[in-house]
């Protein structure tokens, strides 16, 4: 069973379409923080969020993470073709010494 | 700045067969950490060092040894290979072993154990 359940696990849209992915965690985490993977190459940060109900925009990203510190999403307004990737959340726990746990991810396509 | 760099990119061994994961970072981050990817289940943390000299054990360490004898260097050791160990292995540094740090990644290595 995953710490960290990430949904949905795939998604299909064409460009111009919005969309919200969800990181969902019975645990609470000190720090959540958003990577976005390219096919081939390592997970590249987007964001930490650390305030329960804190909310960071990105561009057309917005990144709220619960109050709770048990969630977080992901918002992409008007989807371009280079959003397409694997967008993976990790949780941070306190004391943690950047151990994350992180989700399995949810694969963005973005179709012209 | 190269960042993070890993070799080799792709490898292939039969079970049985060791073989060394090379990791370097050129960014002087005290704090270096192996993960595997395997679909479905998101990077897995396998060994971390916060520091030279010091190595502790991750969410699946076994199998697997490490050693941090450099800021630099953080070799990913495979002692046996068995087809289990068929993933894609990602080293990653940060700054330092504090909280909230950004972690690099270098560009995976895709092992395959036949």
């Amino acid at each position: 069973t995953q710490l960290l359940e990430q949904s949905p696990q795939f998604l299909s849209i064409q460009e111009g379409e919005n969309l919200t992915v969800y990181c969902n965690s019975s645990s609470v985490f000190s720090s959540l923080q958003w990577y976005r993977q390219e096919p081939g190459e390592g997970p590249v940060l987007l964001v930490t969020v650390v305030t329960g109900g804190e909310v960071k925009k990105l561009k057309r990203l917005t990144f709220q993470f619960g109050d709770a510190r048990k969630d977080s999403s992901l918002h992409i307004t008007a989807a371009q073709t280079g959003d397409t990737g694997l967008y993976l959340c990790a949780g941070e726990f306190s004391g943690g010494y950047n151990k994350l746990i992180f989700g399995a991810g949810t694969r963005l396509a973005v179709h012209p | 700045n190269a960042g993070v760099t890993q070799t080799p990119k792709f490898q292939v061994l039969k079970t049985g067969q060791s073989m060394t994961l090379q990791c370097a970072q050129d960014m002087n981050h005290e704090y270096m950490s192996w993960y595997r990817q395997d679909p479905g289940m998101g990077l897995r943390l396998i060994h971390y060092s916060v520091g030279a000299g010091i190595t502790d054990q991750g969410e699946v360490p076994n199998g697997y040894n490490v050693s941090r004898s450099t800021t630099e260097d953080f070799p990913l050791r495979l002692l046996s290979a068995a087809p289990s160990q068929t993933s894609v292995y990602f080293c990653a540094s940060s700054p330092t072993a504090g909280t909230h740090y950004e972690q690099y990644f270098g560009p995976g290595t895709r092992l395959t154990v036949t």
